[in-house]
């Protein structure tokens, strides 16, 4: 049973690129969430997605960052025009339901921006 | 704010060496308080979920306990192993989300 698979693993922008972000959960898994590493500061919660809605974006910035989770596919976290201050960890977790309970990660995407 | 905050930030024990790692946490109020590893580019791996005061959890070396304002995860003759950053992360009641709020995490290395 393959836990939650991110890709790519490492992803070079440059300043004013986009960046795509794929996040496929683990199977039987409908619930998905966006978690972002900065440096030196600890994972912060962006955004919760079931398939086809967003329940809770509260941690997006709110330009040039959106998600989505279709009903077929990976979720996706696209960041437009990005800068360096988008450099980070990106991490997605998924679980079962929405209740309280454990997230389990995936690996996690490294985006560098030159 | 809801808020979680560890001490210390870097740990070094030698193998056998047993210690403490803490967990202080505001939060409106508390459904759950989780404690996750995470190694070096991987992501954070669950190790416990704590949900009242008072409450413990048991898992090979490590043990987590919950107070009101903090909790602990003890590590006893740890092995080398065990190196790793350990997390810890709120969750708060309410809301329809299942988001977490996390520490900066304490970095543990046990030489042998």
């Amino acid at each position: 049973n393959a836990g939650v698979m991110q890709n790519p693993r490492h992803l070079v922008r440059r300043r004013g690129q986009e960046a795509r972000l794929r996040c496929s959960p683990m199977k039987g898994h409908s619930h998905v969430y966006w978690y972002r590493q900065l440096p030196e500061e600890g994972l912060k919660f962006m955004v919760y997605l079931q398939k086809e809605n967003i329940i809770d974006e509260s941690g997006m910035p709110k330009e040039r960052f959106s998600a989505e989770f279709p009903k077929e596919g990976p979720s996706i976290l696209r960041i437009q025009q990005v800068v360096r201050g988008d450099s980070a960890a990106y991490f997605c977790a998924s679980s079962p339901s929405g209740r309280y309970e454990k997230l389990f990660f995936g690996s996690g995407t490294q985006l560098s921006v030159l | 704010e809801d808020q979680v905050t560890q001490s210390p930030e870097a740990l070094r024990l030698q193998e056998g060496e047993s210690s403490s790692l803490n967990c202080s946490y505001t939060v409106s109020g508390l459904r759950g308080l989780f404690w996750y590893r995470q190694d070096p580019g991987k992501g954070p791996e669950f190790l416990f979920t704590l949900y009242s005061a008072g409450e413990e959890k048991e898992k090979e070396r490590l043990k987590a306990t919950l107070t009101k304002k903090e909790s602990f995860l003890h590590i006893t003759a740890p092995k080398p192993e065990d190196s790793a950053t350990y997390l810890c992360a709120v969750q708060a009641r309410g809301g329809a989300t299942n988001k977490l709020i996390f520490g900066t995490g304490t970095l543990l290395a046990v030489q042998p």
